[in-house]
């Protein structure tokens, strides 16, 4: 069964350094999302991507987060100066083009900043 | 109030009892409801989809929404050890919007 995939599964980074976390979302899929949880806490939303440009994003999602599809398969999410609240589990999930398809998930990015 | 509750403590039952879960919500604009399963340092696995009130049906597990009291619910019949995971109710107002998650429930099947 096809599934979402992301890289790497852990990643430790120093507070202030920039970090990229990948997605390969299912292949016929087009709309593209980023959550994070924190610890303890539920998974939270943070955007979504379709057409090439973010179609909705929450106020966690400020001006040191970014997304890209830089390619036909990747998927991004880029942290540009982080900090120690962004140590988090991060999740990408996919969903086809229309209304009526739920969201699959990858198994995570492990965020930790030192 | 929260825009979607569930109760996060933990639960543990034997081997073969019915276990139920539950979330409310306060967004009336949710029409798609789901149910994800989620084991230990894995993401979220899709378990129930379902679009408005009713049940919804699939093997041992049956998922019902009542949209007019803002409430929904998962049935594990039969419940087997492997069922022991986190289980996440989550839903949204489109098919292609942004889900809102509860806390999850931490179920343990004790053999």
């Amino acid at each position: 069964e096809p599934e979402v995939t992301q890289t790497p599964s852990h990643q430790v980074t120093q507070m202030g350094q920039e970090v990229i976390l990948r997605c390969v979302p299912i292949s016929n899929h087009l709309y593209f999302y980023w959550y994070r949880q924190i610890l303890g806490q539920k998974v939270e939303f943070l955007v979504s991507f379709y057409n090439n440009e973010i179609s909705e994003k929450s106020e966690i999602f400020d001006d040191q987060f970014s997304v890209e599809r830089p390619d036909g398969s990747n998927f991004t999410l880029k942290i540009r100066s982080t900090k120690l609240e962004d140590s988090a589990m991060y999740f990408c999930a996919s969903t086809q083009d229309y209304s009526n398809q739920p969201q699959h998930f990858g198994d995570g990015t492990r965020l930790s900043i030192l | 109030q929260k825009e979607v509750e569930q109760d996060p403590g933990p639960l543990s039952v034997p081997e073969g009892a019915i276990v139920s879960l539950n979330c409310t919500y306060s967004n009336s604009a949710f029409q798609y409801f789901m149910w994800y399963r989620q084991y230990s340092r894995k993401g979220p696995e899709l378990l129930m989809y379902t679009y408005s009130s009713g049940n919804k049906e699939d093997g041992r597990f049956t998922a019902q929404v009542d949209k007019s009291s803002k409430y929904i619910s998962l049935f594990i019949r039969d419940s087997q050890p492997s069922d022991s995971a986190t289980y996440l109710c989550a839903m949204s107002a489109g098919g292609n919007n942004r889900l809102a998650f509860g806390k999850g429930n931490q179920v343990v099947v004790i053999p």
